[in-house]
């Protein structure tokens, strides 16, 4: 099956700096992939959808300025989270679909946990 | 905005016990995914559902899915404490493939 790698698995930084986070589609071209965060035991709140070489889409709510995504090919997609804060400490996940349509397959990476000291 | 209903949020049960996840929606949906997670890791796909009415089985697992599309639900039999985990239900319907999250189910089955 399709594979999602997530790079790193965890992080641990201070206040004020910036974590980048990267998603790869190992083994098929995404299309579009996906950022959710998710607090402990509460279920993944979508964050941004990415397209290959244009502009994330973010959701409500999220601040763009704050969480920077890029998705430069069709195999990559970075989410830094600039001047982290202790809130910002949370398990962020990505997802990649190669295809466009409603029910395609989301696969999703092992996620990242970060935490803002 | 396409509400999703899931329920309940936490389930403590004895080996051997069944249960049942419901998940509803505020209005028809095109496709509906159930997951499973474990802790520390990305959610692992169930099943994908897109026809009303349909039944699907993953071994000790049962799949419903409502004839108007509007509702779903996952029953376990005789869990096992490797069932353990959070469940999620997940709709589709928009494009890219974007999908909206129910709030989560907490399974512990306990030996």
């Amino acid at each position: 099956g399709a594979v999602v790698s997530q790079h790193p698995s965890w992080v641990i930084c201070k206040s004020g700096t910036s974590v980048k986070i990267e998603c790869r589609s190992l083994d098929f071209q995404a299309t579009t992939m996906f950022w959710y965060r998710q607090f402990p035991k509460q279920s993944l709140m979508l964050m941004a959808t990415s397209n290959e070489g244009s502009k994330a889409t973010y959701e409500q709510g999220v601040e763009k300025d704050k969480f920077l995504i890029n998705h430069a090919s069709l195999t990559l997609s970075t989410l830094t989270v600039t001047s982290a804060h202790p809130e910002d400490s949370s398990f962020y996940i990505c997802s990649a679909t190669p295809g466009t349509q409603a029910w395609d397959t989301q696969y999703f990476g092992p996620g990242t946990r970060l935490t803002v000291l | 905005t396409q509400l999703l209903e899931q329920s309940p949020q936490f389930l403590s049960i004895q080996e051997g016990e069944n249960l049942t996840v419901y998940c509803n929606s505020s209005s028809v949906f095109s496709s509906l995914q159930w997951y499973r997670q474990e802790p520390g890791e990305g959610p692992v796909l169930l099943v994908t559902v897109v026809t009303g009415g349909e039944v699907k089985k993953l071994k000790r697992l049962t799949f419903q899915f409502g004839d108007a599309r509007k509702d779903s639900s996952l029953h376990i039999t005789a869990a096992q404490p490797g069932d353990t985990g959070l469940y999620l239900c997940a709709l589709g319907g928009t494009s890219y493939g974007k999908l909206t999250f129910g709030q989560g189910t907490i399974l512990t089955v306990h030996p």
